[in-house]
């Protein structure tokens, strides 16, 4: 069974800062890897998609690594701000044929603040 | 665009009741999935479909009910509701496997 893992569960830091998620899986048979955005009391929204075969991407401050043979994954985010607070959630997707589980497995997430 | 709808937002329902929670989308994705996430336990997937007329279990199905009568919309059934289905749902939907996901905004379910 996948298992996705976050860490740090939380982060504060200062205003500026470049900073780094993680995010690492057990199982490497993975479709792809997407991060995403949670902000308090609403939905998630997705921030980057990385496919199987792509090493990163990127979108503006943001800049996503796959390295799926150790089953890790990182979030970069360059020069935070006090609006990058949110939650950080990562999550796989594992295919499968037929009518094998679709959906996602998501790690618990990082609760990212940044202090002003 | 409205993307995907959930709706109700909040509902308070007391033990026993049945109630439908709706999901629509209106990007013509084949691929609609509810989850719910629980303090501690992150997002769990409660079932899925791959298409109209085509539904799956997910990891955390007991409980609720699905049916995918047209490409649109997806409602999740809670048959008769228990305190342990006090969560907040979210819907979902994708192209396929390989696109970008979109989150509905969430249902916020207390079961007394």
């Amino acid at each position: 069974k996948q298992e996705v893992t976050q860490i740090p569960a939380a982060l504060s830091v200062p205003e500026g800062e470049n900073l780094v998620l993680n995010c690492s899986f057990t199982d490497s048979a993975i479709y792809n890897l997407q991060w995403f955005r949670q902000d308090p009391g609403k939905g998630l929204t997705s921030l980057l998609l990385i496919q199987s075969s792509q090493r990163e991407q990127t979108s503006g401050r943001l800049n996503a690594s796959l390295d799926k043979s150790s089953g890790r994954s990182t979030l970069y985010i360059a020069a935070s701000q006090p609006g990058d607070s949110a939650t950080y959630l990562c999550a796989v997707s594992t295919g499968g044929s037929g009518g094998g589980a679709d959906g996602l497995t998501f790690g618990k997430g990082t609760h990212l603040i940044i202090q002003p | 665009n409205a993307g995907v709808t959930q709706t109700p937002k909040f509902q308070v329902l007391k033990t026993g009741q049945s109630m439908t929670l709706q999901c629509a989308q209106d990007m013509n994705h084949e691929y609609m999935s509810w989850y719910r996430q629980d303090p501690g336990m992150g997002l769990r997937l409660i079932h899925y479909s791959v298409g109209a007329g085509i539904t799956d279990q997910g990891e955390v199905p007991n409980g609720y009910n699905v049916s995918r009568s047209t490409t649109e919309d997806f409602p999740l059934r809670l048959l008769s509701a228990a305190p342990s289905q006090t969560s907040v749902y979210f819907c979902a939907s994708r192209w396929n496997r390989g696109n970008t996901i979109y989150f509905g905004e969430g249902s916020w379910l207390t079961v007394v």
